[in-house]
């Protein structure tokens, strides 16, 4: 089982640009997780998806951000415009029947 | 809303000890807690999780205890080694009435096990 998996790693970009997150959760999960990591907040829930619909959505910061998930094998965080302030790593998660998953995170640099 | 709280913040130790790392959380309707580490600039590694019908789960030198009614969890790391320095997390699954929620994470415990 590859886990999953995360694109871009790494992201710059200059602040007022769209930038997108990819994520990919193991097969079979149902459940899927984006989390934002900052020196600041430390680790929090943005937005979690159940067979693919979004349930919570409560910890978007602002409507810059949205996430979808077309399918059960894909979903994206989107920020557009980005800020400096949304520098941070953001993981992502998937969970089968009791334990959470993570991906190895994209950092995000906006400058 | 479910609040999660790491005690201590940071902890420097000699080589040898046994040391415990605290968890409290607010809400006791919880699936199951997790503890993580992490590594500076990695991602989460998963150590342990204890189901909310559990007291206790090890894994070698770890050893993870929950008190659910207390809304309290330890993880006793016997015999450190410099190569547990890390920052673990401590984080609850909880449930809504629409069932499990997101993970809430505590803000970690910088441990660092001098040689």
């Amino acid at each position: 089982d590859a886990g999953v998996i995360q694109s871009p790693r790494h992201e710059v970009t200059e602040m007022g640009q769209e930038v997108t997150l990819r994520c990919k959760p193991i097969s079979g999960h149902n459940s899927l997780f984006w989390y934002r990591q900052t020196m600041m907040r430390g680790l929090e829930l943005l937005i979690y998806f159940n067979n693919n619909v979004p349930i919570d959505d409560s910890g978007m910061p602002e409507d810059r951000f949205s996430a979808k998930m077309p399918n059960a094998s894909f979903s994206t965080l989107k920020i557009q415009p980005s800020e400096p302030r949304d520098s941070a790593v953001y993981f992502c998660a998937s969970r089968g029947l009791t334990r959470q998953y993570f991906g190895p995170g994209t950092r995000l640099t906006v400058t | 809303k479910q609040e999660v709280t790491q005690i201590p913040a940071a902890l420097s130790v000699p080589e040898g000890e046994n040391l415990v790392l605290n968890c409290s959380f607010t809400d006791s309707a919880i699936y199951n807690l997790q503890w993580f580490r992490q590594d500076p600039g990695k991602g989460l590694t998963s150590l342990l999780l204890i189901q909310s019908s559990q007291r206790e789960q090890t894994s070698g030198r770890l050893n993870a205890s929950l008190d659910k009614s207390s809304g309290r969890s330890t993880l006793y790391i016997a015999a450190s080694q410099p190569g547990d320095s890390a920052t673990y997390l401590c984080a609850v699954d909880s449930y809504s009435g629409g069932g499990a929620d997101g993970l809430t994470f505590g803000k970690g415990t910088h441990l660092i096990i001098q040689p």
